[in-house]
């Protein structure tokens, strides 16, 4: 059964720091892998999606990178802000439309 | 815009009481889930359909129903049976045809027991 951890559970920086989110994910046989943001008591906004065969997807300041046979992907927010501030959620999807299993997210702080 | 929409925002549910959570989406997404959420959890599958008129259950589907049948439509109802059903409740959608589009999440809707 694939498990999704995620490293760490919360963190708080200050404002302008680069920061980097951790997903592990315990079957390298997945599809997609796709992160989300949710803020407090809403929806999960879809991010950033990484198929199977791609190594790194970049939006804006956010970068994502997939190592499917370490089982390992990687947020990286750039020059983060306190709008940033938000839960980050890992997901991995292991054939198209079967399901997503997620990990339990990181509570990100950036204080002003 | 094409989106998935939740209703309603915030549901208050008595003791012994059947209640039914909308979803409708019209990004013609062929598959739809209910996950639930609860704090300091991780969200957990409750059912899932890939096509109108099937669907399947997921890690959690002890008292709860669901229904399809219509391509744009997923309702989820919360029966009497689920002990503890207090909880956030997020749908979600995909195509599994065209593939790596990934999924697109409503707005939730935040289930209370009173």
């Amino acid at each position: 059964k694939q498990e999704v951890t995620q490293i760490p559970a919360a963190l708080s920086v200050p404002e302008g720091e680069n920061l980097v989110l951790n997903c592990s994910f315990t079957d390298s046989a997945i599809y997609n892998l796709q992160w989300f943001r949710q803020d407090p008591g809403k929806g999960l906004t879809s991010l950033l999606l990484i198929q199977s065969s791609q190594r790194e997807q970049t939006s804006g300041r956010l970068n994502a990178s997939l190592d499917k046979s370490s089982g390992r992907s990687t947020l990286y927010i750039a020059a983060s802000q306190p709008g940033d501030s938000a839960t980050y959620l890992c997901a991995v999807e292991e054939t198209s439309g079967s399901r997503l299993t997620f990990g339990e997210g990181t509570q990100l702080t950036v204080n002003p | 815009d094409g989106g998935i929409t939740q209703s309603p925002k915030y549901l208050f549910r008595k003791e012994g009481q059947n209640v039914t959570l909308s979803c409708e989406q019209n990004l013609n997404h062929d598959a739809m889930y209910w996950y639930r959420q609860d704090p300091g959890q991780g969200l957990r599958l409750i059912y899932y359909s890939q096509i109108v008129n099937d669907f399947q259950k997921g890690d959690i589907a002890e008292g709860y129903s669901v229904s399809r049948e219509k391509k744009e439509s997923f309702p989820l109802t919360v029966t009497s049976a689920q002990k503890n059903p207090t909880a956030f409740y997020l749908c979600a959608s995909t195509s599994p045809r065209t593939g790596g589009i990934g999924y697109t999440f409503g707005s939730g809707t935040r289930l209370t027991v009173v």
